[in-house]
């Protein structure tokens, strides 16, 4: 059972413009949602998180939305750089830490 | 930001023998660590939950006889690999949780250790 689904592989975005990565989830228990950047033989490096109680949060060039009703949350990047390239994970947690992570979405960014 | 750190991040060994991955948490306290799994363009596969001084919580289909967990200390958990055979190679990821649960609800991941058994 895929509690956290990242339904897009990829995305491909030109330097400057919006890139926009979905997740959904099904487990209304998570308490907080985050968004992790990842390259190829690393760890996951956290971008930005929300809040179970909120419906936004900005920072930087990074702004995550939450729609509970839906169960859906979005992360906006603008103006998306070439260095943004990498693949996105969204995991979901408990109360108790334990994270969940979407399949990724590979962001590719050019110039 | 706290920093985790995995060691060895590479690692190859020969089939049948026993791997140790090391996990520590260099500037926090953790009470618990999460070991996750990584396959090919694939997401990351939560193993198992350990627990600073008790047994390691392991995720259904993971063979806790074969990853074997253990959380001594506070800064400190290893995972060893079993008698490791081909379809264990992977890369691996630990993660710590602050004692302190961050307000931000991150969790602090290590750099990840690829194992590669011949």
């Amino acid at each position: 059972d895929q509690q956290v689904k990242q339904n897009s592989p990829s995305l491909s975005v030109q330097e400057g413009r919006i890139s926009i990565l979905n997740c959904d989830y099904t487990n209304s228990m998570f308490d907080y949602f985050l968004w992790y950047k990842k390259y190829p033989a690393e760890g996951p490096t956290f971008l930005i998180s929300i809040s179970s109680i909120k419906d936004k949060n900005e920072d930087g060039r990074f702004t995550v939305f939450l729609n509970k009703s839906a169960k859906h949350l979005s992360l906006h990047i603008v103006p998306s750089q070439p260095g943004d390239s990498a693949v996105y994970f969204c995991a979901s947690r408990t109360s108790y830490g334990k994270l969940t992570f979407g399949q990724g979405t590979i962001l590719t960014v050019h110039p | 930001g706290a920093v985790v750190s995995q060691h060895p991040s590479r690692v190859i060994c020969k089939s049948g023998t026993s791997v140790k991955i090391e996990c520590r948490s260099l500037d926090f306290q953790a009470t618990t660590m999460f070991w996750y799994r990584q396959f090919p363009k694939q997401s990351l596969m939560l193993m198992a939950t350990s627990n600073e001084g008790s047994k390691a919580t392991y995720e259904q289909g993971v063979e806790k006889d074969k990853f074997l967990i253990n959380h001594a200390s506070l800064t400190l958990s290893t995972l060893t690999v079993t008698s490791a055979h081909p379809e264990d190679s992977s890369f691996y990821i630990c993660s710590a949780r602050d004692r302190v649960l961050s307000n931000t609800g991150e969790l602090f991941f290590g750099e990840g250790s690829r194992l590669t058994v011949l």
